[in-house]
Parts: C-alpha cells; structure tokens; sequence
C-alpha cells in the first residue's frame, strides 16, 4: 500500500501558483519524497525529489515539514499543460524492495483558464 | 540523451494468447522496471531487472515473465492472455538507485 495520503483533486487557475499538499505520517529517516506526474495515458514523467531540504528545480519547488510528515509540491506558474495526475511517493534509494515505486491514486490537478 | 522508449505502442490480441513487450532504458541505465497500470488497480510493480538478474517482483502471476539482456534492454511476456490484463504498461529506468524514468508505455488491449 502507498505511504502516502493526497486530495483526489483540486483546481488551479492558469498563472496562479498550484500547491498540492501530501502527507507521509510515517516516513523513515531513509525515504526520499519523490514526485511524478502523468498526462492522460502518458509515462508518468519525475518532477522533483527531496529527503529534508527544500528543493527547487526549473519545473516546481518542494517544500518538505521539519518533522518530514508533509510536504508540498509548488508550480509557480500553472498552466493548461499542467493538467494531469499527481503522485507523491516516498522510497529508500536502494536495491531492495522498498526501492520500488508504490503510488497510490494521487491528485487530479486541473488548470483552468 | 534519448528517454527509455517502448515497443510496439499498441497492442491487440485475443484470450489465450501470449504476448513480448521491448523495452529499451535510457543509455548507462543498467536497472529496468515494469508496471502495469489499469483503471481499477492503478499504477502496479510487476518486476525489476538489474544487470541481466530479476532483483525485486511485485504480486503478480507466473503468467507474467521478464528478462534482461546484456546491453540493458528489457523484455517482457504474459502467457495466456485474459481480458484483465488489458493496460498500459510502463517501464522505467534508472541509474544507480535514484531517479526511475519511465517510457510512454504499451497500450494492450485483450479481445
């Protein structure tokens, strides 16, 4: 089962930054935060990844609690081709079973105009 | 650098049949990985392979096989096809035990 808890969906209007929110109550010190996302009936595509610093890439900032029980994936600038799932996944970086990815069913993310 | 890509696109076949998915990881990737996604079971491991070795499998049938070759591509087969196994499904790749980049799948459907 997924580690993880997500909204099922929210709205975000185009240009206005888009927050979605995940918790991770029972994360390990060793587990990575990763986020993904997939566009209808594509490859989920990786967006970012953090273990307890706040990390910011040319696609979307994370933002991850000091207690690591939450975090939050920022799009500062949302636009219409951001429309797609969401999914917040925490794993260990290893070779073991736990470094597969598990998702659970994420968050429709829809950016209207 | 090229993404991991995966052949053919689309698939049909019939019940009973069996079925060879490709999959090609991202150059110097030596980790490839499986999933099966439907719409009532979401996003699903099916296995792992690592340098020619099957190293982490997800609760799937013996219907469900997969090897790796020497140059880290990837195949994977379902035996007597079934109507549930209709889905996409996704390889990924990946560099050391970090980032899994995925393909754009194989969309399979079983009549």
């Amino acid at each position: 089962d997924a580690k993880t808890t997500q909204p099922t969906s929210m709205d975000c209007a185009e240009g206005r930054a888009a927050n979605l929110p995940c918790n991770h109550s029972t994360i390990s010190g060793n587990e990575y935060v990763y986020w993904y996302r997939q566009i209808h009936s594509q490859g989920p595509q990786y967006i970012i990844h953090g273990l307890k610093n706040n990390e910011t890439n040319e696609m979307a900032s994370l933002i991850i609690t000091e207690d690591r029980k939450s975090s939050t994936l920022i799009l500062p600038h949302a636009t219409l081709r951001d429309t797609a799932v969401y999914y917040c996944i925490v794993r260990v970086q290893d070779g073991g079973s736990q470094g597969n990815l598990i998702f659970g069913k994420g968050t429709k993310l829809s950016v209207k105009p | 650098k090229a993404g991991v890509t995966q052949t053919p696109r689309y698939l049909i076949k019939t019940r009973g049949q069996q079925v060879t998915l490709s999959c090609s990881p991202i150059s110097g990737h030596r980790s490839v990985s499986w999933y099966q996604q439907t719409p009532g079971q979401g996003l699903q491991f099916l296995f792992e392979y690592f340098s020619e070795t099957q190293r982490n499998k997800g609760n799937f049938p013996g219907r469900f096989s997969g090897r790796q070759f020497s140059n880290s591509r990837s195949e994977m087969n379902v035996s007597t096809l079934e109507l549930g196994d209709s889905a996409l499904y996704l390889c990924a790749s990946k560099l050391n035990e970090e980032t899994q980049y995925f393909g754009p799948g194989t969309r399979l459907l079983v009549l």
